[in-house]
């Protein structure tokens, strides 16, 4: 099949260590942020997500970080393993209501996960 | 209703030719967006229905493309004389607040 993100920055990292991911958004204004994660061939995949009142948020293994100061975005994995390999975008959205919940992609990440 | 689902998923055309895609939403979603990403991006907006209204359309949406909800359950989006720039991974999501998005796996577009 194809592959998502050809050229994209790629992280590797080894199995059981833990992963950042980094995100420069583009709108101070965006109310809602959403990480996916994409395997070739596929869809983007919800991961976690976060609003603009919230700095911090802990899913199962992830934990997203969010600093509105300088616009900046982190995905944290802990303990990866071999099937978080994918690539993982960020995406912010200006607001829920009305017409300006269109998502914005940010720049994906290529995380590699070696044993 | 298991997620979102997109036909056909993959579409060879040859340039010139028209091409049509489906998104079938989650049933209880009533926003759905169509998306185009290209190898090494992410992915670019296009439209966006709320029921069967269409309420925005991206300046990447020319005059060759249209798209319609008309029952707002499903959603097609056609490509007139198609080009080879139109190659790319056509994708569908919905949602019910403007949260929780949920993507379909995408239809794969290459243009000959």
């Amino acid at each position: 099949g194809e592959s998502v993100g050809l050229h994209l920055p790629t992280l590797s990292v080894q199995e059981g260590d833990n992963s950042i991911i980094n995100c420069a958004y583009s709108n101070s204004a965006s109310d809602y942020f959403i990480w996916y994660k994409q395997e070739s061939g596929k869809g983007p995949q919800f991961i976690i997500d976060i609003r603009s009142n919230m700095d911090k948020r802990q899913g199962q293994r992830v934990t997203v970080l969010l600093n509105k100061t300088v616009k900046h975005l982190s995905l944290q994995i802990a303990a990866t393993q071999p099937g978080d390999s994918a690539v993982y975008f960020c995406a912010e959205i200006l607001s829920v209501t009305g017409t300006a919940s269109k998502l914005t992609f940010g720049t994906g990440t290529r995380l590699q996960v070696t044993l | 209703d298991t997620g979102v689902s997109q036909d056909p998923r993959h579409k060879i055309t040859k340039r010139g030719q028209n091409v049509t895609f489906r998104c079938d939403p989650i049933s209880e979603h009533n926003r759905l967006y169509w998306y185009r990403q290209t190898l090494g991006q992410g992915p670019e907006f296009l439209t966006y229905f709320q029921n069967e209204a269409q309420l925005e359309k991206s300046r990447l949406l020319s005059d060759r493309f249209s798209a319609e909800r008309p029952k707002g359950s499903f959603s097609t989006l056609e490509i007139q004389r198609t080009e080879q720039g139109d190659s790319a991974m056509y994708l569908c999501a919905s949602s019910s607040t403007g949260y929780g998005y949920t993507f379909g796996s995408g239809t794969r577009l290459t243009v000959v």
